[in-house]
């Protein structure tokens, strides 16, 4: 089945600057890449996703980039918030499974003043 | 509440106990998910369910059961097989063409 790694499991950045979450996956036959922001004791939420049939995507201050070829996948956030510090997690899902999606481990980002 | 409830919010189990877990969705869609949430494991696919009377098992099934007689509702239950059953268990829903995921609130489950 599917295995998704996400590094770092920590990230700390001071207010203004830009932080990069990076997650690779095995299953070659994964489409699909959403990104999920938890915030303490909340549930998750979905922050941007993206599809295989496009390398990048952007929605404001945040973006996602996808390599295919070299299977991973990028969370950028610049200029970074106090209300950015949460968990982040990467997942995917591959085709034929229904949409069930593999999570990340998790990076538990902070944004210092 | 999202359009996905969970309930209890809090629960406690004693060793030897079932105990099962609420979730139910009013948006009409048709694929739920049960996942575990453990401290730097991320989550784990328990249970997921494509359509009503069919579901399927997970990455860590076992100690668990759930049913799904309903479209709305998708519950959960924590059998005393479940060795260490003391996690954060998290509902969602999506519909069958978008894979975005709509997350309940959570139950934290703690066996005392």
């Amino acid at each position: 089945g599917e295995n998704v790694e996400q590094h770092p499991s920590t990230l700390s950045v001071q207010e203004g600057d830009s932080a990069v979450i990076k997650c690779t996956y095995s299953d070659s036959a994964s489409n699909y890449f959403p990104w999920y922001k938890q915030e303490l004791g909340k549930r998750p939420q979905l922050i941007i996703d993206i599809r295989s049939n496009v390398g990048e995507k952007k929605d404001q201050r945040i973006a996602v980039t996808l390599n295919k070829t070299a299977k991973h996948f990028s969370l950028h956030i610049t200029e970074t918030q106090p209300e950015d510090s949460a968990v982040y997690f990467c997942a995917a899902s591959a085709v034929g499974t229904a949409s069930k999606l593999t999570f990340g481990t998790g990076t538990r980002l902070q944004v210092t003043l | 509440d999202g359009g996905i409830t969970q309930s209890p919010k809090y629960l406690f189990r004693k060793e030897g106990q079932n105990v099962t877990l609420s979730c139910e969705q009013n948006l009409n869609h048709d694929a739920m998910y049960w996942y575990r949430q453990d401290p730097g494991q991320g989550l784990r696919l328990i249970y997921y369910s494509q359509i009503v009377n069919d579901f399927q098992k997970g990455d860590i099934a076992e100690g668990y059961s759930v049913s799904r007689e309903k479209k709305e509702s998708f519950p959960l239950t924590v059998t005393s097989a479940q060795k260490n059953p003391t996690a954060f268990y998290l509902c969602a829903s999506s519909m069958d063409r978008d894979y975005g995921y709509t997350f309940g609130s959570g139950t934290r489950l703690t066996v005392v």
